[in-house]
C-alpha cells in the first residue's frame, strides 16, 4: 500500500532551466496539494488540484509556475526559468475527497530543488 | 488572513522529560487544528488533530487540546524518547477555506539520552 510518491527526491538545476516535479497520490486519492518549504520556514500552500481541474491556485507565484493533474498519470509542478530563490523543498499531499474533517492529507517525502 | 505561531526551536530535552510545544493561531472562522511531525529526510506525517473547541487530539502519547478562548493548540507529551526527535509543525485549515493547510514554522525537538 504505497504512500504518496514524489520524484525526483533531489533535483539540481542551473538558473534559467526548467524544473519538473512529479507527484503520484495514494491509491484511491483524487485530490492533490502542493506546498513549498523555504529554508528555515514552514510549509506554504501553493495549489490544490483534482483530476483535470485546478481548484485553488491562490498560493502559486503568478509567473513561471504551473501545475497540472491529468486524468492519467502523476501531478506535475513545473517551474520555468528557475532562479536561486526557487531553491526549496516541494511537498505534495493527497486526500481522498478533500474534506479535512474526515480525510487526512497524506504527504510525500518531498523534492529538494537546488538552483545553482 | 490565517496564521499559526509556534515556539522557536530547537528544543533539547533529556529522555523521559516532559514536552510542551506552544502553538497559537489566528483565524477568521472555526478552524480544524493539526500537529504534523517530520522525521529527517521524510515527508510530514499527521500526528493528531482536533476539529472543534475543547476537543483533545491524542496519538503515541502526544496530546493537544483545542482552546478557542486562548486560540491555542499546545502539544504535550509526558515522557519523551530519543525516537521522538523530529520537527513538529502546527497547522490549521478553515471551513470553506479550500482545504489548504496553513503551517507554523516548525519546532525542532532533540531528545538526548
Amino acid at each position: 500500500n504505497a504512500g504518496v510518491m514524489q520524484n525526483p527526491r533531489h533535483l539540481v538545476r542551473r538558473r534559467g532551466q526548467e524544473a519538473r516535479l512529479r507527484c503520484s497520490p495514494m491509491k484511491g486519492h483524487s485530490h492533490v496539494y502542493w506546498y513549498r518549504q523555504l529554508p528555515e520556514e514552514g510549509l506554504k500552500f501553493m495549489v490544490y488540484l483534482q483530476k483535470e481541474n485546478i481548484i485553488d491556485e491562490s498560493g502559486m507565484p503568478k509567473e513561471r509556475f504551473s501545475a497540472e493533474f491529468p486524468k492519467e498519470g502523476p501531478s506535475i509542478l513545473r517551474i520555468q526559468q528557475v532562479v536561486r530563490g526557487d531553491s526549496a523543498a516541494y511537498f505534495c499531499a493527497s486526500s481522498r475527497n478533500g474534506r479535512l474533517e474526515q480525510e487526512t492529507q497524506y504527504f510525500g517525502p518531498g523534492t529538494r530543488l537546488l538552483v545553482l | 488572513g490565517n496564521s499559526v505561531t509556534q515556539m522557536e526551536g530547537p528544543v533539547t530535552l533529556s529522555e523521559e522529560a516532559f514536552l510542551t510545544i506552544n502553538c497559537t493561531y489566528t483565524a477568521t472562522g472555526y478552524p480544524s487544528l493539526f500537529w504534523y511531525v517530520q522525521y529527517p529526510g521524510e515527508g510530514l506525517q499527521l500526528l493528531l488533530k482536533a476539529t472543534k473547541a475543547d476537543d483533545k487530539g491524542s496519538n503515541k502519547g502526544f496530546e493537544a487540546t483545542y482552546r478557542k478562548e486562548t486560540t491555542s493548540f499546545h502539544l504535550e507529551k509526558g515522557s519523551v524518547q530519543v525516537s521522538d526527535s523530529a520537527v513538529y509543525f502546527c497547522a490549521l485549515s478553515e471551513m470553506g477555506g479550500g482545504n489548504k493547510l496553513t503551517f507554523g514554522t516548525g519546532t525542532q525537538l532533540k531528545v538526548e539520552l
